[in-house]
C-alpha cells in the first residue's frame, strides 16, 4: 500500500513464501502501469508492466494484477528468494499532461531466512 | 542493446557551487529522456523530460535546469546549489511515453 510521511511500508516474508505488494493509484484515467525493483544505491529496475485493458499479466515468478474499479495494483512474487529483497515501486502513466511516470512511495520487501 | 550511463555516482558539493550531471544513452535513437529525483525514503519525482534535442519540459519549479545538446545526451545543471538539492538523481529513457522507462544507476548528491 501507500505510506504517509517519510517511512516506507515494510513487508517481511519468509524465504520460499509468496509475496504480495500492493499499490493504490490515484488517477482513474491512467492507462499504463509498471512495477520497478530498486536495490540499495541503484537505479530502479523494470520488473513487469500492464496496460489498462488487462487485469492480469504474468512474468517469470511475478504476476501483476490490476483492479481498475478500486484503482488498485498488486505485484505477486512466487517463492520469494533472498535476491528479491529490495524496495518495490509502482508507477502509473497518466494520460495527457506530463510525459513520464508518477511513482508511488515504495514498499520495502525484507526476506527472512 | 541499449545502455544508459550516468555520472558521477556520488558527488559532494558546497552550497552555492554549480552542478552538472551528465547522462548518455547508447543503442537507440531519439529516445525520450527524463531526470528524476528521489529523496530518502520516498518515491521518484519527475523533474524534467525531453522528447528531442533542445526540447525540455519542466515538471516542478526548482533551482535546477536541464539541457539536451545531442540526441542521446541529457544534462542536469544548477548555477548555485542549495542544501535542499541533496538527493538521489536518476536519469531514464524510454522509446515512447507509454512504455517502460529504463534507469541509470543514479547520482547521490550531497550539498554541504
Amino acid at each position: 500500500g501507500e505510506s504517509v510521511g517519510l517511512h516506507l511500508p515494510t513487508l517481511s516474508v519468509q524465504e520460499g513464501d509468496n509475496s504480495i505488494i500492493n499499490c493504490a493509484y490515484s488517477n482513474s484515467a491512467s492507462d499504463y502501469f509498471i512495477w520497478y525493483k530498486q536495490e540499495s544505491g541503484k537505479g530502479p529496475q523494470f520488473i513487469i508492466d500492464i496496460r489498462s485493458n488487462m487485469d492480469k499479466r504474468q512474468g517469470q515468478r511475478v504476476t501483476v494484477l490490476l483492479n481498475k474499479t478500486v484503482k488498485h495494483l498488486s505485484l505477486q512474487i512466487a517463492a520469494t528468494q533472498p535476491g528479491d529483497s529490495a524496495v518495490y515501486f509502482c508507477a502509473e502513466k497518466r494520460p495527457g499532461g506530463a510525459d513520464g511516470l508518477t511513482f508511488g512511495k515504495g514498499t520495502h520487501l525484507i526476506i527472512q531466512p | 542493446s541499449q545502455t544508459i550511463h550516468q555520472w558521477p555516482a556520488t558527488l559532494v558539493q558546497p552550497v552555492g557551487s554549480p552542478l552538472s550531471l551528465e547522462c548518455t544513452v547508447e543503442g537507440t535513437s531519439n529516445p525520450n529522456l527524463y531526470w528524476y529525483r528521489q529523496a530518502a525514503g520516498r518515491g521518484l519525482q519527475l523533474l524534467f523530460y525531453s522528447v528531442g534535442i533542445g526540447q525540455i519540459s519542466s515538471e516542478v519549479p526548482q533551482n535546477l535546469s536541464a539541457s539536451r545538446p545531442q540526441d542521446r545526451q541529457f544534462i542536469l545543471s544548477s548555477k548555485k546549489l542549495l542544501l535542499s538539492d541533496s538527493g538521489f538523481y536518476l536519469c531514464a529513457w524510454s522509446v515512447l511515453p507509454n512504455t517502460e522507462a529504463f534507469f541509470g544507476q543514479g547520482t547521490r548528491l550531497t550539498v554541504v
